[in-house]
């Protein structure tokens, strides 16, 4: 079957660096997404990683590696606003997103 | 970004009615849209697959008779929701891409929580 695993709840503190890890099991990859979620709202597009690397893009990085089937979401300088639920989804063989349950994300001051 | 909304954002309906839910690509033509479905701390859940001017593809277990899907054209689709009951209180949220394969991203629209009474 196929399965995205990330953690359920993470917990950072304003300022910090805080890394979601992502791990996943698919028929097939054609890329990697992770997704914002605050609570109450539509997702919101972060990053997609298709090759190996580090994916830079202002305070938000993510990592992939096909080869393991992991994938990681970096983000610094954490601020409150960053408070939400991070979701990690992967394309499979026939182009269809399979979604991870999400990693919750609360930032202490 | 590509901006896709959704009408209503929020609704309330008794038992045994119907709700249609309005998903609409307002600056490019979706070729593909999906509905998902999402209960209060779990991840999004796909409910169906459309693509412009052909029936919607159901993932399992959803009841296409319930949940009617129309995608008449490239820039709406909407979702009826039959004979609404308590435990189809949730949130829908559709996306739309702009092809059929390879790497097209998904916009969301903003959701409609639906509550049944």
């Amino acid at each position: 079957g196929q399965n995205i695993d990330q953690p359920t709840e993470m917990t950072a503190t304003e300022g910090a660096i805080v890394q979601i890890n992502c791990t996943y099991q698919t028929s097939g990859f054609n890329g990697l997404f992770w997704y914002q979620q605050h609570a109450g709202e539509a997702p919101t597009f972060l990053s997609y990683n298709v090759l190996d690397g580090l994916e830079e893009k202002g305070r938000f990085s993510s990592f992939l590696s096909r080869s393991k089937g992991y994938s990681y979401l970096l983000l610094k300088e954490l601020q409150m606003k960053d408070s939400a639920s991070y979701l990690c989804a992967v394309m499979d063989s026939n182009y269809q997103l399979i979604w991870g349950a999400g990693t919750k994300l609360i930032i202490k001051p | 970004g590509a901006v896709v909304s959704q009408h209503p954002s929020w609704v309330i309906c008794k038992s045994g009615t119907s709700v249609k839910i309005e998903c609409r690509s307002l600056d490019f033509q979706a070729t593909t849209m999906f509905w998902y479905r999402q209960f209060p701390k779990q991840s999004l859940m796909l409910m169906a697959t459309s693509n412009e001017g052909s029936k919607a593809t159901y993932e399992q277990g959803v009841e296409k008779d319930k949940f009617l899907i129309n995608h008449a054209s490239l820039t709406l689709s909407t979702l009826t929701v039959t004979s609404a009951h308590p435990e189809d209180s949730s949130f829908y949220i559709c996306s739309a891409a702009s092809g059929t394969s390879g790497y097209n991203e998904q916009f969301f629209g903003p959701g409609t929580r639906l509550t049944v009474l």
